[in-house]
């Protein structure tokens, strides 16, 4: 069956950087993309990124361009988010999904950053 | 492109129809899902392409509209569909509408 599975709540300093993983199984890796979408506490879903498995192209949102790197390592299977200059509005619940221009029928548990001095 | 969502909140019983509502600034074609979220979980994927069920969703929840506007209508709710509901437009990047939270 097909499972997401995302790295452990982290916690950050502002300034700092994270990096989630998404580890895929369950299907072939480079079939699908990754889609990277957040969620602050009480709030809505945002679209952060994706990335295309297959090829390597990504596409970021505007608010966060400049301090989001998404990668894959197609031989592990997972895809990372890395998000840099860490602010305390960045502190959500990071959601990875499989899909690259599509919907996501599969998501990842999700993976708390908290960004707090 | 900005999703807007209505109503923000409604208030029903179990058993009622609901209808939430999804417009969208610019067209998106075909190109728009929504979703179930439920307290502590990831979104659930419901409907895509305005009106495809997804596998394993109960025929109670349909999807309709094109263009700019669209709806999802429960037609009996459950006590397990009080959830919040976020449209998608997957047309140009990707951008979700704020959410209809639906409760008892």
């Amino acid at each position: 069956q097909v499972q997401l599975v995302q790295s452990r709540v982290d916690t950050k300093n502002p300034g700092a950087s994270v990096k989630v993983s998404c580890r895929a199984s369950g299907y072939t890796f480079t079939n699908y993309g990754i889609t990277w979408v957040r969620q602050a506490p009480g709030q809505g879903l945002e679209w952060m990124g994706w990335i295309s498995a297959q090829t390597g192209h990504t596409n970021y949102a505007q608010k966060v361009r400049g301090r989001i790197t998404i990668t894959t390592d197609t031989s592990t299977s997972t895809a990372y988010m890395e998000l840099r200059s860490l602010r305390s509005d960045d502190t959500a619940t990071y959601y990875c999904a499989r899909g690259y221009r599509s919907s996501s029928y599969y998501w990842g548990q999700g993976t708390l950053v908290i960004v707090s001095s | 492109i900005v999703m807007t969502q209505s109503p923000a909140t409604l208030s029903v019983s179990p058993g009622e129809r609901v209808i939430l509502s999804c417009r969208a600034s610019q067209s998106v074609s075909v190109n728009l899902a929504w979703y179930q979220q439920k307290p502590g979980q990831a979104p659930r994927l419901l409907i895509y392409e305005v009106s495809t069920r997804a596998t394993g969703v109960p025929d109670r929840f349909s999807g309709s509209g094109s263009g700019t506007e669209f709806t999802l209508t429960i037609s009996a709710l459950q006590p397990e569909d009080f959830a919040v509901y976020f449209c998608q437009q997957y047309d140009k990047w990707l951008t979700f509408g704020g959410g209809s939270r639906v409760d008892i």
